[in-house]
């Protein structure tokens, strides 16, 4: 099987732009969880979806948003970039949702905001 | 949400066992044990997770104190490509994932 998938995996963008980053599951998962990872920071979580649907929200602001198709493939988007944004953002793939079940990740997208 | 505590680097000869350890007192009765560990610009990859019973896997083994306010993943034997920083990590229904500082493993030859 093939793993997930993320693109672009590298990226640069200029504050006030926004950015739409993408995430292909591993085929047959149908849940889907974005984090941002950044040295400071280390992992935190922004959004699982399920069935097109959020299930959970970390403490990001409204700026950071998702959404799922119905082949389960996912996007997040960030608008009105800030410096603080550049990060590895990461994407990660589980058959179904919730905290009993393994995730596996993406290689990342790295956004860079100069 | 409940915190988990690791040492911060442990090394280990390769093909030796290595013992990772994790305290979780404030861990809660829905809470998962999760474990993953990353290579340096890599995303993080699944080692191992349990409730309350011990787990194996091809990976590794995950023993869990009976009053599960910490836990162990087991090596069973360390090779090169298992030197990573590992991470344990409680998960609740949010499912809000957080890694820590974690352990970084270092494998000798």
């Amino acid at each position: 099987k093939a793993g997930v998938t993320q693109t672009p995996r590298y990226l640069i963008k200029t504050r006030g732009q926004q950015v739409t980053l993408s995430c292909s599951p591993i085929s047959g998962h149908r849940s889907v969880s974005w984090y941002q990872q950044t040295p400071g920071q280390g992992l935190q979580f922004l959004f699982e979806y399920f069935s097109e649907t959020q299930r959970n929200k970390g403490n990001f602001p409204g700026r950071f948003s998702g959404r799922q198709f119905s082949n389960s493939r996912s996007e997040m988007n960030v608008s009105t970039l800030e410096l603080g944004d550049s990060a590895l953002y990461l994407c990660a793939s589980s058959p179904f949702p919730g905290h009993s079940y393994e995730q596996y990740f993406g290689p990342g997208t790295r956004l860079t905001v100069t | 949400d409940a915190k988990t505590t690791q040492p911060n680097s442990m090394e280990s000869n390769e093909e030796e066992p290595v013992h990772l350890p994790c305290n979780h007192s404030t861990i809660s009765g829905t809470d998962y044990i999760h474990w993953y560990r990353q290579l340096p610009s890599q995303g993080p990859e699944y080692v191992i997770h349990g409730l309350t019973s011990n787990v194996n896997n091809r990976m590794a083994s995950l023993a869990i104190a009976e009053d599960r306010k910490s836990s162990t993943l087991i090596l069973h034997r360390a090779t090169l490509r298992d030197a990573a920083v590992y991470y344990c990590i409680l998960l609740g229904n949010n499912n809000d994932m957080r890694f820590g500082a974690g352990t970084r493993l270092t494998v000798k030859p």
